[in-house]
């Protein structure tokens, strides 16, 4: 199972809008609507942001949403704040009944 | 409070075993999905293995055939049996609880594997 595909990294100015993409195959993100994005800083442990797409966690901002077209994921955080500064990983179930994660986005809060 | 505690972790030479533990409170183990996730150093997260509130349990190609994740429901707490340890195997291994996605809403503070001679 390959990781799925992330952009190495973002960066944006604080109230600004940015997206993460996770890109997948038909036999992840493309066939199940069971993508999840977790925020990470460093030295700790991942946090829940998005599950099913485009479901917040209770706690979450409102900031952080997400979509999903076709084999594509998105993460969408808008208002950037400079706490968002994170690596954010997306996974996705897979038609073998495991899980993948994408190798990972690092967030810049310029 | 819902939480997990990895232990178990440390130095082992390759070829080795090592067996993980994550204790979990405010929770039911069994009743849950529950994973193990590792990070290398500086490296992004790699999903290991679950199991199944069923008792079905699913691995990486990675590591098929030389880890066993299992629970014991009486000490609601999880496990991992690495075998045949790798130096690619080094990582920093948590366990988290799955909720509908699945998705990882709870994680451990995670444990450290290092597999050197």
């Amino acid at each position: 199972q390959s990781a799925l595909t992330q952009p190495a990294s973002v960066s944006g100015s604080p109230g600004q809008s940015i997206t993460i993409s996770c890109t997948g195959t038909s036999s992840d993100v493309g066939g199940y609507n069971y993508v999840s994005w977790y925020q990470q800083h460093p030295g700790k442990a991942p946090k829940l942001m998005i599950y099913e797409v485009s479901n917040r966690p209770s706690g979450v901002s409102n900031r952080f949403s997400g979509s999903k077209s076709g084999n594509t994921a998105s993460l969408t955080i808008s208002g950037l704040q400079a706490e968002d500064e994170a690596d954010y990983y997306c996974s996705s179930y897979t038609s073998s009944s495991g899980r993948v994660f994408g190798g990972g986005t690092k967030l810049t809060v310029l | 409070e819902v939480q997990l505690v990895e232990s178990g972790g440390g130095l082992v030479q390759p070829g080795g075993s090592l067996r993980l533990s994550c204790a979990a409170s405010g929770f039911t183990v069994s009743s849950n999905y529950m994973s193990w996730v590792r990070q290398a150093p500086g490296k992004g997260l790699e999903w290991v293995s679950v199991i199944y509130s069923g008792g079905s349990t699913y691995y990486a190609d990675s590591v098929k055939g030389r880890f066993t994740i299992s629970r014991d429901n009486s000490k609601n707490t999880l496990y991992l049996q690495m075998n045949s340890l790798r130096a690619e195997d080094t990582a920093v291994y948590y366990c988290a609880r799955e909720v509908r996605g699945p998705a990882m809403d709870v994680w451990g503070q995670g444990t450290t594997v290092t597999v050197s001679s």
